[in-house]
């Protein structure tokens, strides 16, 4: 049973970046699945992020593109995210999540709530 | 504003068939799998059906998903008390290059 587990701060300040961790168990990181985060802010609806293969290929939201930064350790089966320059508008559930092209994301964090606040 | 448009709420009574539904493009319902999530309070969204009608092991055959056009929806059967959720649905869209979802819909149990 493959399990995943944000990690990171929970308080970021505005204009600074947010980096959170993602640990995969269960099973390998290196694997033909992608690796996907996706926010929800408190009492609001889901947007994908961003996803990254063990091999380092990306694809990000067009409409976070310009701050964000996604990498995989396959040696360490984590992976990574870093959004910089943060707002309030950034509060949110962090989820990390398993994808692909037929099953979406079946595989889920338990997410990681992140406040931008001073 | 979400990409996907559901209604922000459904009700029925125990027993009774609702439906959900989820309205999106030709870029993504119309070309791609609609995938639809349940979600309880403080939990992670869990895999409910992905396109267009397959099961997860362990989800009752009480959900079942359909797709028509750029429409889908999300339809279950013999509602019971512990429907009672968020439910999103989500699709991949050509045209933006990735993961797109509705809005969600909180489903009430009468």
């Amino acid at each position: 049973q493959v399990r995943l587990q944000e990690s990171g701060p929970g308080l970021v300040k505005p204009s600074e970046t947010l980096s959170l961790t993602c640990t995969v168990s269960g099973g390998s990181i290196s694997t033909s699945y992608y690796w996907s985060w996706i926010r929800q802010p408190p009492g609001k609806g889901l947007e994908w992020i961003a996803y990254i293969y063990y091999n380092g290929r990306t694809n990000y939201n067009a409409s976070l593109k310009s701050r964000l930064a996604i990498s995989v350790d396959t040696s360490k089966n984590q992976f990574s995210l870093k959004l910089t320059s943060v707002t309030a508008a950034d509060t949110a559930i962090y989820y990390c999540a398993r994808g692909d092209g037929v099953y979406g994301h079946d595989y889920w964090g338990q997410g990681t709530l992140v406040t931008v606040s001073s | 504003q979400s990409v996907l448009t559901q209604p922000p709420s459904a009700s029925g009574a125990p027993g009774r068939r609702v439906t959900i539904s989820c309205s999106g493009s030709s870029s993504n319902i119309g070309s791609n799998p609609v995938n639809w999530y349940q979600q309880f309070p403080g939990t992670a969204p869990k895999l409910l059906i992905y396109g267009p009608n397959q099961r997860p092991s362990g989800v009752p055959d009480r959900f079942s998903g359909s797709k028509s056009g750029t429409s889908a929806s999300l339809a279950i059967s013999g509602l019971q008390s512990e429907d009672e959720a968020d439910y999103y649905c989500t699709a991949w869209d050509d045209s933006l290059r990735g993961w797109v979802f509705g809005g969600g819909t909180k489903l009430t149990v009468l």
